[in-house]
């Protein structure tokens, strides 16, 4: 019964590759998030998604690209990775009228 | 856009102890929400403050907004080691959360 759940939670890659991170959540929330965490701790939005709706793209490379199916999912495509993607990406998701967010268990991203 | 401001970095405190970590702005809040996350696990929200000068308890932590609402503390009163990880405070502002830079707290039992 886990409420926002993240594939995979390990991933290891070479520099170039194509990647793809999949977040499902079953709180029924209508809003979903992508957040980056650096290797110093720092959270930052990348994307939110209300009802599949693009609703933030906080300046995030145009090598990123979510892609939600429905309001359940949200999917990060990640093109020609560089080292400098190597973070720890967490969905998250919120249900309508309310700031709280529930945070998946995150995906550490390794690009080598 | 607006920031704030979270300090100390990192606090080692001794089993018992007292700790408090705080979140800073130059300009007025709106609200203000507080999350911890454990050493290799994801944020969790722990509580949200919206009124000035609000003080709000759990157990062992107390959360305060400043009368300005340009400030706000996290308190945990007498440490133990499940109190161990980075404390994070955020601002939610245009449909995202603006994190702190976080508080990373250990504990030496």
């Amino acid at each position: 019964d886990t409420a926002v759940s993240q594939t995979p939670k390990y991933l290891v890659t070479q520099m170039g590759n194509d990647k793809s991170i999949k977040c499902e959540q079953n709180l029924g929330h209508d809003t979903m998030y992508w957040y980056k965490q650096d290797s110093k701790k720092f959270l930052k939005i990348m994307f939110s998604y209300n009802n599949k709706e693009l609703i933030i793209n906080e300046t995030v490379p145009n090598r990123f690209s979510p892609k939600s199916p429905d309001k359940a999912h949200l999917n990060l495509h990640i093109n020609s990775l560089e080292l400098g993607d190597s973070a720890v990406y967490f969905c998250a998701s919120s249900p309508p009228s309310a700031d709280t967010q529930y945070f998946g268990p995150g995906t550490r991203l390794t690009v080598l | 856009g607006q920031q704030v401001m979270q300090i100390p970095q990192y606090q080692h405190v001794q089993e018992g102890e007292d700790f408090t970590t705080y979140c800073n702005s130059s300009t007025t809040l709106s609200n203000i929400q507080w999350y911890k996350q454990r050493p290799g696990g994801h944020p969790v929200f722990l509580i949200q403050l919206v009124k000035s000068g609000e003080v709000k308890k759990q157990k062992r932590l107390t959360f305060q907004f400043g009368e300005a609402k340009k400030n706000s503390s996290l308190h945990i009163t007498a440490t133990q080691t499940t109190d161990v990880g980075t404390y994070f405070c955020a601002l939610y502002q245009g449909g995202k959360l603006i994190f702190g830079q976080g508080t990373e707290l250990s504990v030496k039992p």
